[in-house]
């Protein structure tokens, strides 16, 4: 069983739908985090979560709305997208939160890409 | 905040040649990463580097901390058709973590 996995791999939404991104972690760690990739751009760190509390929000629009039930499970509420957040949307984790003596190693799930017609 | 210059930004090569790819950032990290991102996939962590000077290798793969912490390089030698992706260093200090936009790597047989 792959250490993070995320469903669904692809996703076609129009602008007045609401759906949601899953990433579950299967290596006990107590960080997890999102993050949007687009095509030729650094990856931006979207929220982070640490001890299923959130430490960071990096100016997200409210249209998107993340969710931390517990240590192993994160999600990405999409609701009233644009055709600009059309994007890879990568889940990682790590075994303690950036911060904390961290070593900066992240494991990444394997993306959802988001289409918003 | 801080950027993460990464270059180049894609390179095509013939199996076999040696690959050499970089980044420099105008602040310092305390620790700097690789990761290689397949088609279809997530990144995953090749190399970390945690000290200044630093190089480490891994199979054929080689990276360096620089000197002055605000910059790494990686080395692929004898590329293989499986080396083809996307290569992304990351530079950590505390809670943040800054990435580069990536070289696309091609290697035709």
């Amino acid at each position: 069983e792959t250490g993070v996995t995320q469903t669904p791999r692809h996703l076609v939404m129009g602008m007045t739908n609401k759906k949601s991104l899953k990433c579950e972690q299967h290596l006990g760690h107590n960080a997890m985090y999102w993050y949007k990739q687009s095509a030729k751009k650094p990856l931006e760190l979207m929220f982070v979560y640490s001890l299923e509390e959130r430490v960071e929000n990096n100016s997200v629009p409210s249209r998107f709305s993340p969710e931390c039930p517990n240590s192993s499970h994160l999600f990405l509420h999409l609701h009233t997208l644009q055709p600009e957040d059309s994007a890879l949307y990568l889940c990682a984790s790590s075994q303690v939160p950036l911060g904390h003596a961290n070593t900066g190693e992240l494991f990444f799930g394997e993306g959802s890409r988001l289409t918003v017609l | 905040g801080q950027q993460l210059n990464q270059s180049p930004q894609s390179m095509f090569i013939q199996e076999g040649e040696d690959v050499s790819m970089n980044c420099t950032s105008s602040s310092i990290f305390n620790t700097w990463l690789w990761y290689k991102q397949d088609p279809g996939e997530g990144p995953v962590l090749l190399i970390a580097l945690y000290k200044a000077g630093e190089l480490t290798s891994n199979g054929r793969l080689t990276a360096q901390f620089g000197i002055t912490r605000k910059d790494s390089f990686l080395n692929i030698s004898a590329s293989i058709p499986s080396d083809v992706g996307i290569y992304f260093c990351a530079g950590h200090l505390e809670n943040d973590m800054r990435f580069g936009a990536g070289t696309r790597l091609t290697v035709k047989p």
